[in-house]
């Protein structure tokens, strides 16, 4: 069974700030790891995903994130943020020897950007 | 990008009534799913669909049932709604990428059930 932990529902940054999210998961097995964004009243978008390649990985947005297997973590993070980063972030984890990967989602983390 | 449509967008529907929520792909993607979404909440995925006739049940048990006939077309219905199945329900289909599949969402349909 697979699972996935977002520390902190709601997150408040200041514009120009760092933006930290934290994502923690339990696989047995290799995972994928994927974050997505969703904006007020849409559906989710993705932002990057890891996929056993390179560690750190780029996204879209300026976001990227790092894959730590000894903490089992995949935090994202965006060195300056944006008012338009307002949003709703969820990370999602998935088998990577299964077929169709569904996807685990964790509880999402609301960031609010003060101007 | 896939394009993936979902209607209606909201729906406002009377306890008992059967309703139906549409699901649209122009992509060709075999792999379809359907999840539940309440309010600041995960998502929980409640149908998949890896293809033409063939639909199975997600993590979260659900009233709901699908049905795949087409590729394109993966409609959710309820047969008779009641309050607790106010929710959002969130579409998606999947694409080969690299080493894993991407998911990709509808902008999802809001129902309430008075």
């Amino acid at each position: 069974a697979q699972s996935v932990t977002q520390l902190g529902s709601h997150v408040s940054v200041s514009e120009g700030a760092l933006v930290l999210l934290r994502c923690n998961y339990s696989s047995s097995v290799p995972p994928y790891l994927f974050w997505y964004v969703q904006y007020p009243n849409q559906g989710l978008q993705l932002l990057l995903k890891y996929t056993s390649a390179a560690t750190l990985v780029k996204g879209i947005n300026g976001f990227e994130a790092e894959f730590k297997k000894s903490e089992t973590s995949f935090h994202l993070t965006k060195p300056s943020a944006h008012m338009s980063d307002a949003a709703e972030y969820f990370c999602a984890v998935s088998d990577s020897r299964a077929a169709g990967n569904k996807l685990t989602f964790g509880g999402g983390t609301r960031v609010l950007v003060k101007p | 990008e896939a394009d993936i449509y979902q209607t209606p967008r909201y729906l406002v529907i009377g306890t008992g009534k059967k309703i139906t929520l549409e699901c649209s792909q122009t992509m060709g993607h075999d792999k379809m799913y359907w999840y539940q979404q309440d309010p600041g909440m995960e998502l929980h995925l409640i149908h998949y669909s890896y293809g033409v006739n063939s639909t199975e049940k997600g993590d979260l048990s659900s009233e709901s049932t699908v049905s795949r006939i087409r590729t394109e077309h993966f409609p959710l219905t309820l047969e008779s709604a009641r309050p607790s199945h106010t929710s959002q329900y969130l579409c998606a289909s999947s694409a080969k990428s690299g080493d894993t599949y991407e998911q990709y969402f509808g902008p999802g349909t809001r129902l309430t059930v008075t």
